[in-house]
């Protein structure tokens, strides 16, 4: 079975920092971009990154650029997402999901709080 | 990277056909066929309901079907079921290489 499963989040304040981590199992990791989405509560969906097989390419949404990183460990089945400079407007469940210019899984999703 | 803009609902009433707009730019929806679809229930995460405009996953059932027109794209759900009753998402990767959401579709089965 296909599964994606996050871990990371929890309660920062704001300008601080927080590392996501995505789990993948099921298939060949290595072979496949990915994408973190991010939904503010009771909101939309906004995609954040991707990154493409090898880590070479990566793309970010404009109001995250410089302040996060995205990465992953294909030795580790593993994809990361490194938030630093956090705002309150960033709070929001993040989502990991493969990507192939659709986004299939989707795993369940960590919730990322900013505030004092 | 403005959102695709969606109607905020849609509503419907058992074994009716509703549609879904999804208008996008030269950039995004109108430049590739790279549109999907997501089906979201309360608390949920997201579920891919179309891809490439058209295509539907194995297991998606066949009364939601997916196309485009220039700069816009429709999703139909057909014979409506209270289990369809969802928010719903549009998403179409654009030229920066990058991916953008709709503004997102609660419906409602009457």
């Amino acid at each position: 079975e296909v599964q994606l499963v996050e871990s990371g989040g929890g309660l920062v304040q704001p300008g601080g920092s927080l590392r996501l981590s995505c789990a993948a199992s099921g298939f060949t990791f290595s072979r496949y971009w990915m994408s973190w989405v991010r939904q503010t509560p009771g909101k939309g969906l906004e995609w954040v990154a991707n990154i493409k097989q090898d880590g070479s390419e990566k793309y970010y949404v404009d109001s995250v650029k410089g302040r996060f990183t995205i990465s992953r460990d294909n030795a580790k089945n593993s994809l990361y997402l490194q938030m630093n400079s956090l705002r309150a407007e960033d709070t929001a469940v993040f989502y990991c999901a493969r990507d192939l210019y659709w986004l299939d899984p989707w795993g369940q999703g960590t919730l990322v709080t900013v505030s004092s | 990277q403005s959102a695709l803009t969606q109607p905020a609902s849609v509503s419907g009433s058992p074994r009716q056909s509703i549609a879904i707009s999804c208008t996008g730019t030269s950039s995004d929806v109108g430049a590739y066929d790279y549109v999907s679809w997501y089906q979201q229930h309360p608390d949920k995460a997201p579920k891919l309901l179309i891809y490439d405009v058209n295509k539907r996953p194995s297991g998606v059932s066949n009364r939601f079907s997916g196309s485009k027109s220039g700069n816009t794209a429709s999703l139909t759900i057909s014979g409506l079921q209270a289990e369809d009753e969802a928010d719903y998402y549009c998403s179409s990767y654009t030229s920066s290489n990058t991916y953008v959401f709709g503004t997102g579709t609660k419906v409602a089965v009457l």
